[in-house]
């Protein structure tokens, strides 16, 4: 029973190609997010949505466009797709509040 | 803006020694403070948490970390690691009753040798 399951766990693609992530959760949860970990571990939020509705777009290049079709999953389209791109993408989900996020297992993006 | 410092970006111990890892928070609000571990190739896992109460909190696997408001920190420790804990350690603060957005440190290597 995996909680927060993302695909493809890994994705090689070259430069200039659109590619998109998917997120889905099973827990119930009416928020869920996308982290960026890059090269040196660093992670960052991109984006969160809650019952839907985006609530948190950092700085995040408009090539970003999250989706979330329903409250149980979150997307990520990713255009003209760019050599520092290159990072490991993490869904996480989690009820509003004060409550922990959880995370999904990554995914390895290499743009080449 | 919040941010989160984590003074040791590389650990290397021993089986059975003991663990002190920092955190420290900028922040003058309430706030919520975890732990996360990730090992190797696999997703971040949630250690631990602190939203309220007793400062000292305990998680899984033998940890626990000791929030002091009065030095914005909240450090984890365990006091005899094994070659298991392996792992990228991270350090996250919310602030608290606002929107779930965890703000992390750079995170620690912690390498155990048998």
């Amino acid at each position: 029973d995996t909680a927060v399951s993302q695909t493809p766990k890994y994705l090689v693609t070259q430069m200039g190609n659109d590619k998109s992530i998917k997120c889905e959760q099973n827990l119930g949860h009416d928020t869920m997010y996308w982290y960026k970990q890059d090269s040196k571990k660093f992670l960052k939020i991109m984006f969160s949505y809650n019952n839907k509705e985006l609530i948190i777009n950092e700085t995040v290049p408009n090539r970003f466009s999250p989706k979330s079709p329903d409250k149980a999953h979150l997307n990520l389209h990713i255009n003209s797709l760019e050599l520092g791109d290159s990072a490991v993408y993490f869904c996480a989900s989690s009820h509003q509040g004060n409550t922990e996020a959880f995370f999904g297992q990554g995914t390895r993006l290499t743009v080449v | 803006a919040q941010s989160v410092s984590q003074h040791n970006h590389h650990v290397i111990l021993s089986e059975a020694a003991s663990l002190e890892l920092g955190c420290n928070y900028s922040y003058g609000g309430t706030v919520n403070l975890f732990w996360y571990v990730q090992y190797p190739g696999q997703h971040l896992q949630l250690l631990l948490k602190y939203f309220s109460g007793d400062p000292l909190v305990k998680g899984i696997k033998g940890f626990e970390a000791e929030f002091i408001k009065s030095k914005f920190s909240f450090n984890l420790r365990k006091p005899s690691v094994q070659w298991s804990d392996t792992a990228e350690y991270f350090c996250a603060v919310k602030e608290n009753g606002g929107y779930n957005k965890l703000i992390f440190g750079a995170g620690t290597r912690l390498a155990v040798h048998p």
